[in-house]
């Protein structure tokens, strides 16, 4: 399996801040880049799928990705305390049909 | 309508005992996987069905043999259970191979005594 690595937690950010994740993978063809939220006690659940090198708006989440540096990044604006989760970066694998995921990042909104 | 429905969801088990899980998937997917996850939350794959094909069977200890009836079932089989087996288990579908947003069931917590 591929090499995803995240900035490590946990981070706790006030609520209205922004939460900045971060994410590098050692595949140099990967493609299909993704960020899941997962609840404690509960399963994944994509929020973001990014394809190509730049920002990718949806709501109050930002994804960034930047091919070259083999980075991609999750920006989470006016944080609530319902972000509070833990978030993983998965990288398709360019060889076979799967994701890899890194370890996850744990967000703590406080009120 | 559950999309993607694991029983059970909790199971507590001696060392050395054999436990299955089970999955069923009414999306209509082709694309069935088993995820570990371990106590620091690493998500990672251990096997992929597709249309009752194995198609990835990563580094797994052979104790594990997953079984997939039809492609809208991918069960899991762990023989000879050991205390590194404790994890919770996720079962995914995709509507192919080479899709990558994946849907997760709600996950086995297993734990080994």
């Amino acid at each position: 399996q591929k090499e995803v690595e995240q900035n490590s937690g946990p981070l706790s950010v006030p609520e209205g801040a922004i939460a900045s994740l971060n994410c590098t993978y050692s595949d140099r063809v990967s493609q299909s880049f993704f960020w899941y939220r997962q609840y404690s006690g509960k399963s994944p659940e994509l929020i973001m799928s990014i394809y190509s090198n730049g920002d990718k708006e949806d709501g109050r989440f930002t994804a960034q990705l930047n091919k070259a540096s083999q980075y991609v990044s999750l920006l989470i604006r006016d944080s609530q305390p319902s972000d509070s989760a833990t978030y993983l970066c998965a990288v398709d694998d360019s060889n076979d049909y799967k994701l890899s995921f890194g370890a996850g990042t744990t967000v703590t909104v406080r009120a | 309508d559950t999309a993607v429905s694991q029983t059970p969801k909790y199971l507590v088990t001696q060392m050395g005992n054999d436990k299955s899980i089970k999955c069923e998937q009414n999306l209509g997917h082709d694309t069935m996987y088993w995820y570990k996850q371990d106590s620091k939350k690493f998500l990672k794959i251990m096997f992929s069905y597709n249309n009752k094909e194995l198609i990835i069977n990563e580094t797994v200890p052979n104790r594990f043999s997953p079984k997939s009836p039809d492609k809208a079932h991918l069960n899991l089989h762990i023989n000879s259970l050991e205390l590194g087996d404790s994890a919770v288990y996720f079962c995914a579908s995709t509507p192919y191979s080479g899709a990558n947003v994946l849907t997760f069931g709600a996950g086995s917590r297993l734990t080994v005594l």
